[in-house]
């Protein structure tokens, strides 16, 4: 069984740019999460995805992060126009349906940006 | 608000047992989880503890304590390839997940 992927595994982008990120998680996985590690600091939680919808998008930065997922399959996150504080490792990560004792979460190998 | 403390380094050596500790400091409670990330990688799901108590699987045992906020990973016969990243998450409403600044463990001969 395939796992989470995500694309591109790194990229490099100037001030103002624009970037958007892919995930693909785990097939019939229902949640998909979004985390940002930023160099230093811990993982941090940007959005929750049941299927298509945006169960609990907290997390997310500011008006210039956008997460989609479209058809409830994979989700992409765009930043625009991404700023030097956006550069750090964006993970995905999906579960099951939730039920049950509990949901592991099934990480991505996440995606590096570096904003110039 | 949501808080986890874990130490930021351990060295050990090969062949020994270590416990890595976590405090956690969080609302509406669903759990707390381990993972293993070596440098580059995705994390992988190590352990999952909602209950009181211990969680045996191989090397790999994980505690919780939920009256006090704590939780260790106890990781015995270590093996070089043990060296790694160790993240202590509280799983939250939603089940999204509150990690800690994981603690990096080395594995010495």
């Amino acid at each position: 069984e395939a796992g989470v992927t995500q694309f591109p595994s790194h990229s490099v982008i100037e001030k103002g740019q624009t970037v958007t990120l892919r995930c693909d998680p785990i097939s019939g996985h229902d949640n998909l999460y979004w985390y940002r590690r930023v160099m230093g600091k811990e993982i941090k939680f940007l959005l929750h995805f049941v299927k298509e919808s945006k169960q609990d998008e907290s997390g997310m930065p500011n008006n210039r992060f956008l997460a989609e997922r479209t058809g409830g399959t994979y989700s992409t996150l765009k930043v625009q126009p991404a700023e030097l504080e956006d550069s750090g490792v964006y993970f995905c990560a999906s579960s099951q349906r939730q039920g049950g004792t509990y949901n592991e979460q099934f990480f991505g190998p996440g995606t590096r940006l570096t904003v110039l | 608000g949501q808080n986890i403390d874990q130490p930021t380094e351990m060295t050990a050596t090969e062949g020994a047992i270590v416990q890595i500790n976590c405090t956690y400091q969080t609302s509406g409670f669903n759990g707390l989880f381990w993972y293993q990330q070596h440098a580059g990688e995705a994390p992988t799901f190590l352990s999952y503890n909602v209950l009181d108590g211990l969680e045996e699987k191989g090397r790999f045992s994980s505690f919780l304590s939920r009256s006090k906020g704590y939780s260790y990973l106890l990781l015995k016969e270590l093996q070089m390839k043990d060296s790694a990243s160790y993240l202590c998450a509280a799983a939250g409403g939603g089940n999204k997940l509150t990690f800690g600044t994981g603690t990096q463990l080395k594995v010495e001969l």
